[in-house]
């Protein structure tokens, strides 16, 4: 099975940088996702890591150490269209399907 | 990536009724997944609808609840039956999206049971 554990709220302000920190515990592993899912809309894909280190893409980053079962997003000159749920996903091993963790629910003040 | 239309995009419906939500890709794919999320909750999976064969439930989902078709590789549906308040939810459809690794999600049918 996978347990897969992310705060459940953060508050930053606009312009600022905010680190989502999102560790799991998995049977198997073959990759992990981050989503964000703005209140009432689908989720869109924001990145993907197999390997580890740094996934760079514009204001968003996103960091995997296997050994740790460790994931971080990382959101730089954060905006107000940032509030948002941000959700991790773990990939098993032998499977292509995705096990969600609660999200974190980001608010952006000015 | 694939574009997927997904509808209705939401419906109220009586208890003990029973609704198909299609999901329609405009490339093929191998496989399409259908996630449930319950208010203020995150996705949790029902079952990976496979082209040819019978889909494949998660633990706590069976067929006779939510029976899915799976015609072709551009398209699935996915049918809440005998609808009770519980199955209230947000239901999305997703698929692979190639090369990239990730998955997209069609834009979801939010279904109110009363």
């Amino acid at each position: 099975g996978q347990n897969i554990d992310q705060p459940t709220e953060m508050t930053a302000t606009e312009g600022a940088i905010v680190q989502i920190n999102c560790t799991y515990q998995t049977s198997g592993f073959n990759g992990l996702f981050w989503y964000q899912q703005h209140a009432g809309e689908a989720p869109t894909f924001l990145s993907y890591n197999v390997l580890d280190g740094l996934e760079e893409k514009g204001r968003f980053s996103s960091f995997l150490s296997r050994s740790k079962g460790y994931s971080y997003l990382l959101l730089k000159e954060l905006q107000m269209k940032d509030s948002a749920s941000y959700l991790c996903a773990v990939r098993d091993g032998g499977y292509s399907t995705l096990t969600f963790g609660k999200g974190t629910m980001l608010l952006v003040s000015p | 990536s694939a574009v997927i239309s997904q509808k209705p995009s939401r419906d109220i419906c009586q208890r003990g009724t029973s609704l198909t939500i299609q999901c329609q890709v405009d490339s093929q794919v191998t496989m399409m997944f259908w996630y449930r999320q319950q208010p203020g909750q995150s996705l949790t999976l029902i079952a990976t609808a496979n082209q040819g064969s019978e889909a494949t439930y998660e633990s706590g989902f069976v067929i006779d609840k939510f029976p899915i078709s799976r015609p072709n590789l551009t398209f699935s549906t996915l049918t809440v039956s005998n609808m009770s308040p519980e199955d209230s939810s947000i239901y999305l459809c997703s698929v692979p999206i190639q090369g990239a690794g990730g998955y997209t999600f069609g834009s979801g049918t939010r279904l109110t049971v009363v």
